[in-house]
C-alpha cells in the first residue's frame, strides 16, 4: 500500500544545532506539504511542493528550509532550532488533479528544542 | 485576516447524536473540509463541501452555508471511537488550506 512516513518520529535537540525531519511517500504525488501544530492553533504551513525543484513559502517559513529532488522526499531543515520551534511536525501530500484539498498526513514528528 | 472558528471542546454520550459547528471568514473560497484527528495520530479526511446543503456519508454528515460562512458536522449513534479532535479547514482563493484550531470531542459512557 502506498504511505507517506516520516523520521524521526520523536527528536530532542539544542537550541543552535541543525535538524531536518525527513518525510517520505510512496503516492507518487506531486503535491507535498510541511506544517506545524501547536496547541491552540490549528495547522499552519510551512512550507510546500508542486513537483521536483518547486519549493514555497507558507504562513510560518522563517527559520525553515526544504529542497526537492524528487517526487517521493520533502526532508524539512531547521538551520538553527530555537525553543520556539519545539511542535509536532506534519509533513502531507496530495494529488495534482485533485482540488479538493483531501491531503494525506505522515504520522507527525515531535520535536523539543531545548 | 482569516479566520476559521470552532468550539475548544464538547462532551457527548456514546449513542447520541453531536453537532460541531464551524464558522470562518476567509479570503475567497473553494471549499470546506473535515478531518478526525486521533491524540498522538495524523488528521484523516473526512469529508468535502464545496456547493450549499447536506453531505451524508454513513454516521457522518456535514453541512455547508456559504453565504453565512458556516458549516457543521454530524455525528450520530456515537462510538467511544469517535473521542477525536475534528478539525475544520476552508481552502481559499489562492487554493491554501485554512485550518481551525479544532474541536476535542469526549464521548462518555
Amino acid at each position: 500500500d502506498a504511505e507517506i512516513t516520516q523520521s524521526p518520529r520523536h527528536k530532542i535537540t539544542e537550541t543552535g544545532r541543525q535538524v531536518t525531519l525527513a518525510c517520505h511517500q510512496t503516492w507518487n504525488h506531486n503535491n507535498m506539504f510541511w506544517y506545524r501544530q501547536d496547541l491552540g492553533h490549528g495547522l499552519r504551513l510551512i512550507h510546500y511542493s508542486y513537483g521536483v525543484q518547486d519549493t514555497n513559502k507558507g504562513e510560518v517559513s522563517d527559520g525553515y528550509s526544504v529542497s526537492r529532488s524528487n517526487t517521493e522526499d520533502l526532508p524539512l531543515t531547521l538551520e538553527s532550532a530555537a525553543s520556539s520551534q519545539t511542535s509536532v511536525y506534519f509533513c502531507a501530500s496530495s494529488a495534482e488533479e485533485i482540488v479538493t484539498g483531501e491531503l494525506f498526513f505522515g504520522e507527525g514528528s515531535r520535536l523539543t528544542v531545548l | 485576516g482569516q479566520n476559521i472558528d470552532q468550539p475548544t471542546e464538547m462532551t457527548a454520550t456514546e449513542g447520541a447524536i453531536v453537532q460541531i459547528n464551524c464558522t470562518y471568514q476567509t479570503s475567497g473560497f473553494n471549499g470546506l473540509f473535515w478531518y478526525q484527528q486521533h491524540a498522538g495520530e495524523a488528521p484523516t479526511f473526512l469529508s468535502y463541501n464545496v456547493l450549499d446543503g447536506l453531505e451524508e456519508k454513513g454516521r457522518f454528515s456535514s453541512f455547508l452555508s456559504r453565504s453565512k460562512g458556516y458549516s457543521y458536522l454530524l455525528l450520530k449513534e456515537l462510538q467511544m471511537k469517535d473521542s477525536a479532535s475534528y478539525l475544520c479547514a476552508v481552502m481559499d482563493s489562492n487554493y491554501q488550506l485554512i485550518w481551525g484550531a479544532g474541536t476535542k470531542l469526549i464521548i462518555k459512557p
